[in-house]
């Protein structure tokens, strides 16, 4: 039983640019939620999705957009990237809000 | 809005040694608690969560975490920790019908043989 799986595993941008990080959930879970780990820090939740739409968002700005596919997939993507931009993105999923969530191994993102 | 405060930032402890890492929460509702272990270049993995019930929670590898409402904390414990239990630990809470789960900043222990 396949977990979260999350790719690319560690890619560099430089700043102006856009990234697409992608996530697919472990089986049989509906909700996906995104998370940003800066160095030295806990993760801070960006936004989750559930029935493709994005059902509640963090405190971050526009830049960051995402999507949810039908087969509960997701997207996370970022533009204009900045150098504080730079950090692990971790997607985790569950089946409905509030349930324990299961996360991936994250994407590692540097900007230059 | 709900938030966690872990109160050690690091904690060397020796090999079956007894640990505990403290973590307080902050909210004006009824809560959801969480404890995750975080491995070097790894995601998060749950170690164990307090929904509702009784407040004695118990995880794996050993550990277990009281839910103390009085005193808005969620401390981790284990009586006798491993070389392996080395990691980042992190406390989170979440609320009824809010998905932004809220994480501490994360305490490091580190196990010395």
């Amino acid at each position: 039983d396949a977990g979260v799986t999350q790719s690319p595993t560690h890619l560099i941008k430089t700043r102006g640019q856009q990234v697409t990080l992608r996530c697919s959930p472990k089986s049989g879970h509906d909700t996906v939620s995104w998370y940003q780990q800066a160095l030295g820090q806990g993760p801070q939740f960006i936004f989750q999705y559930y029935e493709e739409e994005e059902r509640q968002r963090g405190n971050f700005p526009d830049r960051f957009s995402g999507h949810q596919f039908p087969n509960y997939s997701s997207e996370l993507n970022v533009n204009a990237l900045l150098l504080g931009d730079s950090a692990l993105y971790l997607c985790a999923s569950s089946l409905y809000a509030n349930q324990p969530q299961h996360f991936g191994d994250g994407t590692r993102l540097s900007i230059l | 809005a709900q938030s966690v405060t872990q109160l050690d930032s690091q904690v060397p402890v020796f090999e079956e040694a007894p640990v505990e890492l403290r973590c307080n929460y902050s909210s004006s509702v009824s809560v959801y608690l969480f404890w995750y272990v975080q491995y070097p270049n790894q995601g998060l993995q749950l170690l164990l969560k307090y929904l509702s019930g009784s407040t004695l929670v118990k995880g794996i590898n050993g550990f277990e975490a009281e839910f103390n409402k009085s005193q808005t904390s969620f401390h981790l414990r284990k009586p006798s920790v491993h070389i392996s239990d080395t990691a980042e630990y992190f406390c989170a809470v979440s609320v009824y019908n809010n998905n932004d789960m809220r994480f501490g900043a994360g305490t490091r222990l580190t196990v010395k043989p």
